[in-house]
Formats: C-alpha cells, sequence, structure tokens
C-alpha cells in the first residue's frame, strides 16, 4: 500500500520559534511533494512543492527532500499564531496516482 | 483570477435521494480531481480526470458514486442513493498535469439524514 505519513500531532511551538513537520512516505517512484496549509472548516491550501533532493526555501517556509530516505520536511520560521493549522503533506509518483497524509495539527502559542 | 468554483457550499438531504455536487475548474488547467474529507478518515482522493478522461477512479467508494467531466469547465459528482455515512466535505480541487500542483475549492459540505 502507497502511503504518505505523518504525526498527527498536534505539535505545540511558541510565538516566533521554528516549527518543523515531517512526513515519510512508502513508494519510492514518488518524484513530488507538496505541502498544503488547512484551516479549521478552510479547503486545503498549497504553500509548497518540491521535486530535487536538498531544501527549497520560500520565506518563512523551507521545505526538505531526501529521497534515499523517503523523508519530506517542511520548516516553518519565526512562527506565527496565523501558521496554526493543519498541514498535509502530499506526494504523486508521477500524476498518476496521489497520496496525501493525514495532517498535522499545528498550534502557535503567543 | 476566479478559484475552483463549487456548488452548492451546503447540502442537507434524506437518505435515499440523488445528489449532485458540480464543479468549475480554473481556467487553462487541466486535471481535475474530487476528494471527500472526514474527520475518521481524513482526505481521500475518489477520483481524477485529466484532460477530461478519469484516469483513476479507485478511490470511489462504490456504485452509488459517479463523476463525469463532460468538458475542461464542467465536472460533476453524483451520488444516487445517497446514505448517511456519505456525510463529508467534498472537495473539488484542479491543476496541470504537467506540474502536479492541486488548487482547492471551497467544497461542498453534504449531510445526509
Amino acid at each position: 500500500q502507497k502511503e504518505v505519513e505523518q504525526n498527527s500531532g498536534p505539535l505545540s511551538v511558541p510565538e516566533g520559534a521554528i516549527a518543523s513537520l515531517n512526513c515519510t512516505y512508502s513508494d519510492r517512484g514518488s518524484q513530488s511533494f507538496f505541502w498544503y496549509r488547512q484551516y479549521s472548516g478552510k479547503s486545503p491550501e498549497l504553500i509548497m512543492f518540491i521535486y530535487s533532493n536538498g531544501d527549497k526555501e520560500d520565506g518563512r517556509f523551507t521545505a526538505q527532500l531526501n529521497k534515499a530516505s523517503q523523508y519530506v520536511s517542511l520548516l516553518i520560521r519565526d512562527s506565527q499564531p496565523s501558521d496554526s493549522a493543519t498541514y498535509l503533506c502530499a506526494g504523486t509518483n508521477t500524476g498518476n496516482q496521489f497520496y496525501f497524509g493525514t495532517g498535522t495539527s499545528l498550534t502557535v502559542i503567543p | 483570477d476566479a478559484g475552483v468554483i463549487q456548488s452548492p457550499r451546503h447540502e442537507v438531504t434524506e437518505m435515499g435521494q440523488e445528489v449532485t455536487l458540480r464543479c468549475k475548474p480554473i481556467s487553462g488547467h487541466n486535471s481535475l480531481f474530487w476528494y471527500r474529507q472526514t474527520m475518521m478518515r481524513g482526505l481521500e482522493l475518489l477520483i481524477y480526470f485529466n484532460n477530461n478522461v478519469p484516469i483513476d477512479d479507485s478511490g470511489m467508494p462504490e456504485d452509488r458514486f459517479s463523476a463525469k467531466m463532460p468538458n475542461a469547465s464542467f465536472s460533476t459528482l453524483k451520488i444516487q442513493p445517497s446514505e448517511p455515512r456519505d456525510s463529508a466535505v467534498y472537495f473539488c480541487a484542479s491543476g496541470n498535469a504537467a506540474q502536479y500542483e492541486q488548487y482547492f475549492g471551497p467544497g461542498t459540505r453534504l449531510t445526509v439524514t
């Protein structure tokens, strides 16, 4: 069974700290990975995607991909209360199949 | 630029009734996805289309569910007959098949009593 797994949390961090969200996947054929943010009662919102090994930075967000370890992470620097949400990790193997994790709930404490 | 449009936003129906959910993808996108989200099961991919053709419908729960995409700007998800266990939020998402990102609509909250 091809899966994307996330720690459901909840994860709590103080305002200004770095939040680290992690995701592992079982399908070595997975090539592209995505991070979505979902506020309560709202739809998932794409915030980052990564295709290559290494780091990809966008503002306060950094996505990390390690294909050898089948590991994807999202770092949020200078966390803000507005970052409090559920973060969904997703992967695809060639665009024919898509897998979402169950999400990690993040709370940033003012 | 308009995002993905879904209608209705809320639907309450009685068990046994037919339910039709509608989706208009973002103009220019050639992939369209239907998802179901519940607290118990999270986000589940039901079916996805590429260039209006169904590519993977392995997530469709059973024959009561059907989806169509008659053209690039419209898709429907139909449940007939509906059951209380179908109560969930149904999301439509669209994207560019070459890049695989997906952009979600606001969802339809379905309640079957």
